[in-house]
């Protein structure tokens, strides 16, 4: 199984709302990874997860809560943001050693309103 | 990190081969090769990756410059599942994510 999930495919969301984006892997992968991508652009990294534990931030704001409640799981919690949000959240794992291929999920479009 | 130069947009119609360029003048030893495509609304996914040697796989060909400081990955007959867009990638032995670059959008003519 190498397969990368995402949930959910679309999310609407208001700028007050609260929301969870959420990925998952069975692969037993030990780097899990969030990037934000927006149209017509290359994937950005946001945030890198090795062994359940969060070892980089590019410098995202405060809006955006990663979290790693397991090594299956990855949440991106969403609070407050803006339109200018709005984008395809892609997560990717894997395996934690070296130069090992990493493997993308199909992403969440999020519109904020 | 070391940066790439790949042209915005090339065309090649279909059942022909597709030499997509790629130059990395300021790569370093350590430096792997790594080829991504991103099909319309999917994540990324690999297509192959190299060091030095030329390197083949059942997507594709990497031809890698004597020198490193170029690559080209060949599509061998290309088909309208291929339009994708592109990225060549330097990422060195480390456990470092992928950063991409502006990548190549690769249109495919029937």
């Amino acid at each position: 199984d190498t397969e990368v999930t995402q949930t959910p495919k679309h999310l609407v969301m208001g700028m007050t709302n609260k929301k969870s984006l959420k990925c998952e892997q069975h692969m037993g992968h030990r780097a899990m990874y969030w990037y934000k991508q927006k149209a017509k652009k290359p994937p950005e990294l946001m945030f890198v997860y090795s062994y359940e534990k969060l070892s980089i931030n590019e410098s995202v704001p405060s809006r955006f809560s990663p979290e790693c409640p397991n090594s299956s799981l990855l949440n991106l919690h969403l609070h407050a943001l803006q339109p200018e949000d709005s984008a395809l959240y892609l997560c990717a794992t894997k395996p934690e050693a070296g130069r090992d291929t990493q493997y993308f999920g199909p992403g969440t479009r999020l519109t904020v309103l | 990190d070391a940066k790439t130069t790949q042209p915005n947009s090339m065309e090649s119609n279909e059942e022909e081969p597709v030499h997509l360029p790629c130059n990395h003048s300021t790569i370093s030893g350590t430096d792997y090769i790594h080829w991504y495509r991103q099909l319309p609304s999917q994540g990324p996914e690999y297509v192959i990756h190299g060091l030095t040697s030329n390197v083949n796989n059942r997507m594709a060909s990497l031809a890698i410059a004597e020198d490193r400081k170029s690559s080209t990955l060949i599509l061998h007959r290309a088909t309208l599942r291929d339009a994708a867009v592109y990225y060549c990638i330097l990422r060195d032995e480390g456990n470092t994510p992928l950063v991409f670059g502006k990548g190549t959008r690769l249109s495919v003519i029937a």
